[in-house]
């Protein structure tokens, strides 16, 4: 089946602009994960959730991002006023959620934003 | 100090060596090992699970030793396919919100070269 989708694949961004970034899980998984990842980093945990509801947003970096998945499917992550400091690859997984400390994550193929 | 911490490399092999990568982690609470590898300009997946006993999987032996928070990998008879980037991960696991949430070491770069 399809796996884990993300749009837009690419994005460019003047400072202070806001941004949406989609992900579309594998269907039937109830945990979803955004990471970002910047280079020559391995990607940093950026929220947690387990359906519809935000189980752990302990790694977003400030006020300025926000996540929702109002249907427990498909997931928005949104970022306020970026700035430069905001450029990486923004990575979206999913798994199934029934075993959660060892389920395998599957990872969407990122969105690269860049704030100029 | 960084919750999981990787050599970073770059390893550089010529095909057929064998190569090692070793991670260590600081949360004694953590449950969960894997090794994801990440090709370039592409997302990571799991290569393996890392499990107590230890496991292996064609070519690739993963070990944990709790008591010193140290993972290994080791990869026989490198091939050219191969060459990637070694992400080294734990899940803290059992307990609070912390459920699911992966964290990443740095990574290690490998190239096999003919």
């Amino acid at each position: 089946g399809a796996g884990v989708s993300q749009t837009p694949s690419n994005k460019v961004t003047e400072k202070g602009k806001y941004v949406e970034l989609r992900c579309d899980p594998i269907s039937g998984h109830t945990a979803l994960y955004w990471y970002r990842q910047s280079l020559g980093q391995g990607p940093e945990f950026l929220i947690y959730f387990q359906g519809t509801g935000a189980a752990d947003d302990s790694g977003l970096p400030n006020d300025r991002f926000f996540a929702v998945r109002p249907e427990g499917s498909v997931s928005t992550l949104k970022i306020q006023r970026t700035e430069r400091g905001d450029s990486a690859v923004y990575l979206c997984a999913s798994s199934s959620g029934l075993h959660r400390s060892t389920d395998t994550q599957y990872f969407g193929p990122g969105t690269r934003l860049t704030v100029l | 100090r960084k919750e999981v911490e990787q050599d970073p490399g770059p390893f550089n092999v010529p095909e057929g060596a064998t190569v090692a990568f070793n991670c260590t982690y600081s949360n004694s609470a953590s449950q969960s090992f894997f090794w994801y590898r990440q090709d370039c300009r592409k997302e990571p997946k799991l290569l393996m699970s890392v499990y107590s006993s230890g496991n292996e999987d064609g070519r690739f032996t993963a070990q944990l030793n709790r008591a010193s928070q140290y993972i290994s990998l080791l990869i026989r008879d490198s091939k050219l396919s191969d060459s990637a980037t070694y992400l080294c991960v734990v899940n803290r696991g059992a307990g609070g919100t912390s459920y699911g949430k992966l964290t990443f070491g740095q990574g290690t770069i490998l190239t096999v070269h003919p």
